[in-house]
């Protein structure tokens, strides 16, 4: 198993720029999410997507787009990329939850930087 | 909704030490409390995490222990060596949320030094 991958790696943009962050994972998780990850604030979540289909905001959607066609796959989009946007995006996925949540495994991330 | 406060913000710490990290949660629906190890240029990593059945969980040189009444969470290191040195961050969920939401603390730079 590939667990979570995302790509790119690292990306540059400029601001009004717009571009999608591919994540996609191999465990048949149901759950997927978004995080975004600044100096000193931890993680926080962006989008989240309990099955194919079905998506909905986190703490900080704002300037982002999702959606989930397959239970592989959870494209995050930027349609007009801002210098706030500046951060590393982490994608996690993992099993639905019962009474307690259920693991997260994470991507490897992508580093973006808007100009 | 969840609040999630971790301290100390960077610990160094001798090799062979022991590293204590310390979290706060204000949510009292939470029931489920994961560590995370994030090395330079990866995603976090799960090392071990406790559910609020029980009050310690322990994994070779890793323990987590849980005060529900107090509301706070806290990871053991023992015998801390060089590559233990990484950003560890707590995390708070509550139980049955759609997307197993989690909410992260700000981290903790832990050092060891050899």
């Amino acid at each position: 198993n590939a667990g979570v991958t995302q790509t790119p790696k690292f990306q540059v943009l400029k601001t009004g720029q717009s571009m999608t962050l591919q994540c996609a994972q191999d465990m048949n998780h149901e759950y997927m999410s978004w995080y975004r990850q600044d100096p000193g604030m931890g993680l926080r979540l962006i989008h989240y997507s309990v099955g194919a289909g079905i998506t909905d905001q986190g703490e900080v959607p704002n300037g982002y787009n999702v959606s989930r066609s397959t239970t592989e796959d959870f494209p995050l989009r930027l349609l007009s990329a801002a210098p706030s946007q500046t951060s590393v995006y982490f994608c996690a996925s993992s099993r639905a939850g019962t009474q307690y949540t259920d693991t997260q495994y994470f991507g490897p991330g992508t580093r973006l930087t808007v100009l | 909704g969840e609040n999630v406060e971790q301290h100390p913000s960077t610990l160094s710490v001798q090799e062979g030490d022991s590293a204590v990290i310390k979290c706060t949660y204000s949510d009292s629906a939470s029931n489920y409390f994961p560590w995370y190890k994030q090395e330079l240029g990866k995603g976090p990593q799960l090392i071990i995490d406790i559910r609020s059945n029980v009050g310690e969980k322990k994994d070779q040189r890793i323990a987590v222990t849980l005060n529900k009444t107090a509301k706070h969470f806290s990871l053991h290191i023992t015998e801390t060596q060089p590559e233990d040195s990484a950003v560890y961050f707590c995390a708070a969920s509550i139980g049955n949320n759609a997307g197993n939401m989690l909410t992260f603390g700000g981290g903790t730079r832990l050092m060891v030094k050899p």
